[in-house]
């Protein structure tokens, strides 16, 4: 696709349910970031992906969440045991990883934890 | 530790009327900065970049290291600018810090 394109749209869960929510980057761009937007607090940085480097996790909140790159592509975050406060937009990110490149950002992920 | 300070959540102005939207960040002696706009339904993207000193959309953006701020202007608002807007620093090479944002109503 032309953009970078995030799957679910919105997603409501129970407390205690995991979710996955998907990524799929631009083609090409070997920089993949996920980011949490809440209201009023900016965007947050989750994780960083690099091609096949090692990925930053350094803004992972707790071990609850996890991601993946497969391939150099594709990414998955994961939480699992989803409490009320991982209720947000979760928005992917990729950049043709030339720094400083423009970040090209998805639609997100409108996470709902009742 | 680094920080971008976006004072105002929301901004509120006539049609018509000058827009400031203010940014303010951690000391760093060459620092990179963003704008970043998000309209209503759409994905959020990119505005500016003060390296690139150019204007998009009327609006425009001034380092000022003495005072450390970039803050976003444009010297006539237009209903098509109502959304929410970010400014972001750079912090390492592929590392952004990000402002809370602030949420821009133009009135008719």
């Amino acid at each position: 696709g032309a953009g970078v394109s995030q799957s679910p749209s919105n997603k409501v869960t129970e407390k205690g349910k995991d979710v996955e929510l998907r990524c799929d980057p631009i083609s090409g761009h070997t920089a993949l970031y996920w980011y949490r937007q809440s209201l009023g607090q900016g965007l947050e940085f989750l994780i960083y992906f690099q091609g096949n480097s090692a990925p930053d996790k350094s803004g992972l909140p707790s071990d609850r969440f996890s991601a993946e790159r497969t391939g150099g592509s594709v990414s998955t975050l994961t939480i699992q045991r989803t409490q009320q406060e991982d209720s947000a937009v979760y928005l992917c990110a990729s950049n043709p990883g030339i720094p400083p490149g423009e970040l090209f950002f998805g639609e997100g992920s409108r996470l709902t934890v009742l | 530790a680094q920080r971008v300070t976006q004072p105002e959540k929301l901004l509120s102005v006539f049609k018509g009327a000058p827009v400031e939207l203010k940014c303010n960040y951690s000391y760093s002696g060459s620092p990179e900065l963003f704008w970043y706009v998000q309209y209503s339904r759409q994905r959020l993207q990119l505005l500016l970049r003060h390296i690139s000193r150019e204007s998009i959309k009327g609006f425009t953006a001034d380092l000022n290291k003495g005072e450390t701020s970039f803050h976003l202007k444009k010297p006539f608002a237009q209903e098509e600018d109502s959304a929410m807007y970010y400014c972001a620093q750079r912090y390492s090479n592929y590392q952004l810090i990000w402002g809370a944002g602030t949420k821009l109503i133009i009135k008719p």
